[in-house]
This record gives C-alpha cells, structure tokens and sequence, in this order.
C-alpha cells in the first residue's frame, strides 16, 4: 500500500529517446510535483499540478511535458533525451498546496548515455 | 528568491552522542518547515513538519525547532545510534512549493 509510487526505478537509455516515468498516489491528495536532484544531491521543483491543473512550471526545457490524466496521477515524458538529464527524479504529493508538508516516492534513477 | 543552506554539509559522530543539524532559511515568509531523511539511492523519508506558528516538534529521539523570524531551525538527534546514519534535508514552502538545502551527510559510528 504504498503511498507515491513511481515507476521505473531505474532507467538507462540513449541520447535522443523518448522515455516517460510515471507517478501514482493514493492518498487522496490535491497537488503533485516533480522534482529533479542533480550529482550533487540538491532537489529543485520542476512542475506542479493542483486537481490536474499545472500551476508551476519552473525553468525547465519544454522537451519534459507533464501530464495529470487525474488528480492521483502526474506523469512525466521527456523527449530527446540528452546527456544532462541524467538524475534523480522524484515525484510527490501533499493536500492543498504545500501546508501539509510532501510525501516522496522513491525516486527514479535516470541514466542517459 | 528562497535559499536553504545547512551546515554542517557532512557529520561524523560516535554512537550515542547528541547532535544538531542546522538550517538557515533567508526569507522568513513561509508556511512551513519540514525536515527529510534520505538514505543512499532511496527516496525521502519526512521526519518533522513544523507549521510557522510553531516553536518546535517532537517524534522520539528527534526535536526540531523553529526561529522564523531569524530564518533558523535545528534538528536535535539525542543517543545517536549507526542507523542514523543518512542525509538530512531541510525544505521551506512558500504555500507554493518547498525550497531545499543541500543536506547535511551524518555519519554514526559504531
């Protein structure tokens, strides 16, 4: 019964692909975000989506398009990938905006080469 | 712009002494503070939540405070033990998103 599950865990693929990872929670909450964490460990917001509409899209190439088919669901496609996409990606979820604090999924490693 | 920072950046201590962890936030208009755990490879583990009319909270060996108005909190981990050993993220929200520091890498040693 896990609360933000993600998947794939792991991804390896090659430049110029096309891959989506795909996020589900089960807590019944309002907003869904995706975060990135780079080499160096450090998490900054990609997207945002309250009740399936995107509220933040923060400096992001647009090859990476978000995609809330409901509100218990974010998913997130990347074209063309590139070399500097690989990182952590982390999906997560929290009730009525961020007063109530995140809950994380586990991550999704992508490895570009 | 928000900016977190945590010193120290890593921690090495022996098994079962006290430690803080600190966070400096620079604007102190937020709604909430949250303090995370991520262990190698693995996900975020909240620990603490800490809304901005609040002084601290407690869970077990944990007790995280907060100074909002000097853009500071701690983390106080008392009777360290070596499974304490991971990363502790502190993160900030504007009521938008949540605002991350770097972490602070500790290490417990047996």
């Amino acid at each position: 019964d896990t609360a933000v599950s993600q998947t794939p865990k792991y991804l390896v693929t090659q430049m110029g692909n096309d891959k989506s990872i795909k996020c589900e929670q089960n807590l019944g909450h309002d907003t869904m975000y995706w975060y990135k964490q780079d080499s160096k460990k450090f998490l900054k917001i990609m997207f945002s989506y309250n009740n399936k509409e995107l509220i933040i899209n923060e400096t992001v190439p647009n090859r990476f398009s978000p995609k809330s088919p409901d509100k218990a669901h974010l998913n997130l496609h990347i074209n063309s990938l590139e070399l500097g996409d690989s990182a952590v990606y982390f999906c997560a979820s929290s009730r009525q905006g961020v007063n109530y604090g995140y809950t994380f999924g586990s991550g999704t490693r992508l490895t570009v080469v | 712009k928000q900016e977190v920072t945590q010193i120290p950046a890593a921690l090495s201590v022996p098994e079962g002494e006290n430690l803080v962890l600190n966070c400096s936030f620079t604007d102190s208009a937020i709604y909430n503070l949250q303090w995370f755990r991520q262990d190698p490879g693995k996900g975020l583990t909240s620990l603490l939540l800490i809304q901005s009319s609040q002084r601290e909270q407690t869970s077990g060996r944990l007790n995280a405070s907060l100074d909002k108005s000097s853009g500071r909190s701690t983390l106080y981990i008392a009777a360290s033990q070596p499974g304490d050993s991971a990363t502790y993220l502190c993160a900030v929200t504007d009521g938008n998103q949540f605002y991350f520091g770097t972490g602070t890498s500790l290490t417990v040693i047996p």
